[in-house]
């Protein structure tokens, strides 16, 4: 079964910094996708980045890089310069093939930008 | 663009009754899915679909029903609610079902069963 972890119900960071949100994962697969999603308190889900088990690079998409260590089964959301429209849920999530590719999520982590 | 399109957003119903969740597409994806989330939760999978006329069981699907009789729509039915289900209706759609595929998600119904 594939399970992923998100070990910081809350964090805090000062706009204009930038914050680390963690995301571990479990899985037997060696095909496997990578997501994170951001729900903001308007309540939709909005995807963010996505990171293949194949990729030898870190994903990034503006503000947000992915931090893929594979061996430590780590795919945490780097969001750099951090604005208060950050302020949200952010939820790490994972497709395996022999899970039937379904999307396994995280609990997530309530992110607060301080002005 | 309309992507995924969820209808009604708000809904309360009493113990006992049932209700139709709408879902619709128009990115021509194969894959649709429905998820609930409750409160402080991450999401989990009720019922998934990977093309019109096939359906499977996710993670909780018990109290529910799904059909997918064309590509774009994909309603969740509830019988004979409960309080546990209680909880925001998300559906999503992918293209296809790889690892690789991104899920899109619609906005969101948000249940009370009293």
């Amino acid at each position: 079964a594939q399970k992923i972890t998100q070990t910081q119900p809350g964090m805090f960071v000062q706009e204009k910094e930038a914050v680390t949100l963690d995301c571990t994962y479990d899985t037997s697969d060696p095909s496997y996708g990578l997501f994170w999603y951001k729900q903001p308190s308007s309540g939709e889900m909005i995807f963010l980045i996505y990171q293949g088990s194949y990729d030898q690079q870190n994903a990034t998409e503006g503000r947000y890089s992915l931090n893929f260590q594979k061996a430590r089964k780590s795919a945490n959301l780097v969001i750099s310069a951090s604005q208060l429209g950050d302020s949200a849920m952010y939820f790490c999530a994972m497709r395996a093939l022999n899970a039937g590719n379904m999307l396994t999520f995280g609990g997530g982590t309530r992110l607060m930008v301080k002005p | 663009n309309a992507g995924v399109t969820q209808t009604p957003k708000f809904r309360i119903l009493k113990i006992g009754q049932s209700m139709t969740l709408q879902c619709t597409q128009d990115m021509n994806h194969n894959y649709m899915y429905w998820y609930r989330q409750d409160p402080g939760m991450g999401l989990k999978l009720i019922y998934y679909s990977v093309g019109a006329g096939i359906t499977d069981k996710g993670e909780v699907p018990n109290g529910y029903n799904v059909s997918r009789s064309t590509t774009e729509d994909f309603p969740l039915r509830l019988e004979l609610a409960a309080p546990s289900q209680t909880s925001v209706y998300f559906c999503a759609s992918s293209l296809q079902g790889e690892s690789t595929d991104t899920q899109y998600f619609g906005p969101g119904t948000r249940l009370t069963v009293l």
